[in-house]
């Protein structure tokens, strides 16, 4: 039992390329999330899914985009990199049913340049 | 909406101390839960405590404990006899208890530093 994934661990990007973060989990979750974290800002919910083909934007979400086509998968993608998104990205889930607590991936690295 | 003020940004102790770390949150959901999660220096986050809105018993969990008071909005952690290891980031976190959003809404966190 994994937990929550993601790849890469680190990335370093010039401003415009685009790429994907990969998150994935094995426990059936139907709750995914992207958080970023920024330093002195906490985390900030980026998108949401709560099942398989259902997403919904979080509180900053431009810039972004995501899809849900499996349980297991939610990755993100960053359509044209900007240094403003130089963060550290966690992806999170949790069953929707009870208050099941959010378990959160080890975290990608990025830095835009 | 929920939102959440952790006013210490850092606190600093010796080791053996006790330190009480704050944490007010505002909401206008009748059904909530608060969460409370540690970011050690290696960046990874860990679950520490979910507590329902609707119960307010305090919880001890070794060292750790928790006093949870609806009537101040207040959720606040305390350690007693600190380590080094317990130096992290802590962060508190409320989320509505309804719908399908289960949106975890972070405060900035205060960063522990235990000193030896």
């Amino acid at each position: 039992n994994a937990g929550v994934t993601q790849t890469p661990k680190f990335q370093v990007l010039k401003t415009g390329q685009s790429m994907t973060l990969q998150c994935a989990q094995d426990m059936n979750h139907e709750y995914m999330s992207w958080y970023r974290q920024d330093p002195g800002m906490g985390l900030r919910l980026i998108h949401y899914s709560v099942g398989a083909g259902i997403t919904d934007q979080g509180e900053v979400p431009n810039g972004y985009n995501v899809s849900r086509s499996t349980t297991e998968d939610f990755p993100l993608r960053l359509l044209s990199a900007a240094p403003s998104q130089t963060s550290v990205y966690f992806c999170a889930s949790n069953r929707v049913s009870g208050a099941g607590e959010q378990f959160f991936g080890p975290g990608t690295r990025l830095t835009v340049l | 909406a929920q939102k959440v003020t952790q006013a210490q940004t850092e606190i600093s102790v010796v080791e053996k101390e006790d330190v009480t770390l704050d944490c007010v949150y505002e909401t206008r959901d009748t059904t909530y839960y608060l969460f409370w999660y540690k970011q050690p220096p290696s960046g990874e986050l860990v679950f520490l405590i979910r507590r329902n809105s609707f119960d307010e018993q305090n919880e001890i969990s070794g060292r750790y404990s928790w006093n949870f008071q609806k009537s101040t909005s207040s959720f606040n952690f305390t350690i007693t006899a600190s380590q080094v290891v317990d130096s992290a980031v802590y962060f508190c976190a409320p989320r509505s208890g309804g719908g399908s959003n289960y949106k975890l809404t972070f405060g900035k966190g205060t960063l522990l530093t235990v000193n030896p």
